[in-house]
Formats: structure tokens, sequence, C-alpha cells
């Protein structure tokens, strides 16, 4: 079974730039989350769909932070314009349904902003 | 907005023996409460998950119980083997929101 993917493991950009990062969630999950996990502030939840709809983005930490879910087996996050601050490994997880089931997390990409 | 702790933040122990993790939250109105443990440069994975109404979950070696009302939970271990060895976190979930404690990094000892 393939496990929740996600899409670069690294990146490294300059200030100023887009960032996309890119999730694929395992076959069949209906809910999806996107985390920022930093040495300082720990694991954060920024936003999490249920059925490819936004539930809750009060994680989403300023505007320039966005995140879309187009159809059930895609979604991205996007920071525009990216700030060293954003620097932190970014996880995506999902799970069948939207609160009782476990969450499975990918391997998560680690944003460096210079 | 809830709190969630964890102690200690590190912990070594040899192999062979058994553990308690220990996880507390602020506030006891929570929906379930989930233990992950996460291995350097990898994602969570997820161990056991208890729900609001039950008082523990269990899972080979691994055995985690829950007190609302005390606002505690704790992942016991037995028979601890080096690939036990990994951060372990502990996730609030509140209904509408997910709150991780910062994790115990566990270190057994060969």
């Amino acid at each position: 079974d393939a496990g929740v993917i996600q899409s670069p493991r690294h990146e490294v950009t300059e200030m100023g730039q887009e960032v996309t990062l890119r999730c694929k969630p395992i076959s069949g999950h209906n809910s999806l989350f996107w985390y920022r996990q930093t040495m300082m502030r720990g694991l954060e939840l920024l936003i999490y769909f249920n059925n490819n709809v936004p539930i809750d983005d009060s994680g989403m930490p300023e505007d320039r932070f966005s995140a879309k879910m187009p159809n059930a087996s895609f979604s991205t996050l996007k920071i525009q314009p990216s700030e060293p601050r954003d620097s932190a490994v970014y996880f995506c997880a999902s799970s069948f349904t939207l609160f009782n089931q476990p969450q499975h997390f990918g391997d998560g990409t680690r944003l460096s902003i210079l | 907005k809830q709190e969630v702790t964890q102690i200690p933040a590190a912990l070594s122990v040899p192999e062979g023996e058994n553990l308690v993790l220990n996880c507390s939250f602020t506030d006891s109105a929570i929906y379930n409460l989930q233990w992950f443990r996460q291995d350097p440069g990898k994602g969570l994975t997820s161990l056991l998950l208890i729900q609001s109404s039950q008082r523990e979950q269990t899972s080979g070696r691994l055995n985690a119980s829950l007190d609302k009302s005390s606002g505690r939970s704790t992942l016991y271990i037995a028979a601890s083997q080096p690939g036990d060895s990994a951060t372990y976190l502990c996730a609030v979930n509140t209904g509408n929101q997910f709150y991780f404690g910062t994790g115990t990094s566990l270190t057994v000892i060969p």
C-alpha cells in the first residue's frame, strides 16, 4: 500500500519566492491535514479538509499561506511570498474520517528559506 | 486553548526494561487521544488511538491509558528494544482541533 506521498522532500529557495508543496493522500481517505513542525513551536495543525472541502484554516499563520484540494488525490500548500521564518518541516497526513480514525503521515517536506 | 505537555523530554533506558511515557493536557473535554512515534527525518507513525469513552488500548508490547478527569495519558512499553528508540508524541483531539505535545525522545541502549 502506498502511504501519503509528499513532494518535494527538500526545498531550498530565496526569500520572496513562491513555494508550492504537494501531497497525495492515501487512496480512499476522506480527510487531509497540513502540519508544520519546528524546534521552537513543535507540531502545529495549519488546515484540514474533509471530502476536498476546507473545514478549518485557523492554524494558517498568515495570508501568505494558502491550501487547495482540487480532488480527492491531490492537495497543495502554497507560500507566497516566502520568508526565512517559514523554514520548517511541513507534513501532510490523511485519514479515513475526520476525527475517529488514526492519521497517516507523509515523510514531510523540509523547507529552507534563505 | 488546550495545552499538551510531555515529561520527560528525553529518556534513556537499558534494553529489556519496561517504561512509561507521560502526556498531560489542560482541558478534559477531548474527543480522543493518539500516540505517535517519529523516527529521525520521517513523518509520524500512529501507534494507538483512544476514544474519550475508553480507558485503554493495547497493541503488542504497547499499552496506552487515558484518564480524562485528571487530564493524563500514559504509554507503557514492555520489554523495550533498541528499535523502540524514537520520539514519542501524544496528540489531543478536541473535536475540531489537534494539539500535539513536544514529545519524549526515547533511547533504548543495547
